[in-house]
């Protein structure tokens, strides 16, 4: 019973083409968090929303969406993908926010998108 | 949190050995420090975290240490074995508390 479920796992697509991954979590947690972890295994935050209100935007391009329509939920959409954009997606969830040292993050199983 | 440097990039040792991973960071604010398993293909896993008002946090193999006074924190794994071996990441909160920002990690090598 997985805790922080995303999908798909792997995602294969062309340049040009929009895709969306999906994420859920069941652990009641109020704040989700997509992260892109690149070739080189380096994290990086994406977006961060908290009981559905978008509290992060790194510097991200606009081809980037996401989308939380309930608490449980964060989608990520992406136009006009680019090959740069191959890498991880983690979705993650916390109880809180991190700082609050009670919250830590629970990550996905990542998705792997590969643009070709 | 926007700055954490993490030492070293790659650490190899033999089955038995101690590691340490040092992390250094920015904001004098920052107030939670947690460390992430990675092992090859899976999700990250926190190990262990500590808060800035203690210095020092032990579980079974795994310590961390805290100086806030140099701005930097260690993660220490006794006896190390094979299984140990993975990406470890370091990350602090910063003073916003609003997200982890990560250090680039440190693969780990136990050679049996």
């Amino acid at each position: 019973d997985t805790a922080v479920s995303q999908t798909p796992k792997y995602l294969v697509t062309q340049m040009g083409n929009d895709k969306s991954i999906k994420c859920e979590q069941n652990l009641g947690h109020d704040t989700m968090y997509w992260y892109k972890q690149d070739s080189k295994k380096f994290l990086k935050i994406m977006f961060s929303y908290n009981n559905k209100e978008l509290i992060i935007n790194e510097t991200v391009p606009n081809r980037f969406s996401p989308k939380s329509p309930d608490k449980a939920h964060l989608n990520l959409h992406i136009n006009s993908l680019e090959l740069g954009d191959s890498a991880v997606y983690f979705c993650a969830s916390s109880q809180g926010l991190p700082g609050q040292g009670n919250s830590p993050l629970h990550f996905g199983n990542g998705t792997r998108l590969t643009v070709t | 949190g926007e700055n954490v440097e993490q030492h070293p990039s790659t650490l190899s040792v033999q089955e038995g050995d101690s590691a340490v991973i040092k992390c250094t960071y920015s904001d004098s604010a920052s107030n939670y420090f947690p460390w992430y398993k990675q092992e090859l293909g899976k999700r990250p896993q926190l190990i262990i975290d500590i808060r800035s008002n203690v210095g020092e946090k032990k579980d079974q193999r795994i310590a961390v240490t805290l100086n806030k006074t140099a701005k930097h924190f260690s993660l220490h794994i006794t006896e190390t074995q094979p299984e140990d071996s993975a990406v470890y990441f370091c990350a602090d909160s910063g003073g916003s508390n609003y997200k982890l920002t990560f250090g680039k990690g440190t693969l780990l090598t136990v050679n049996p």
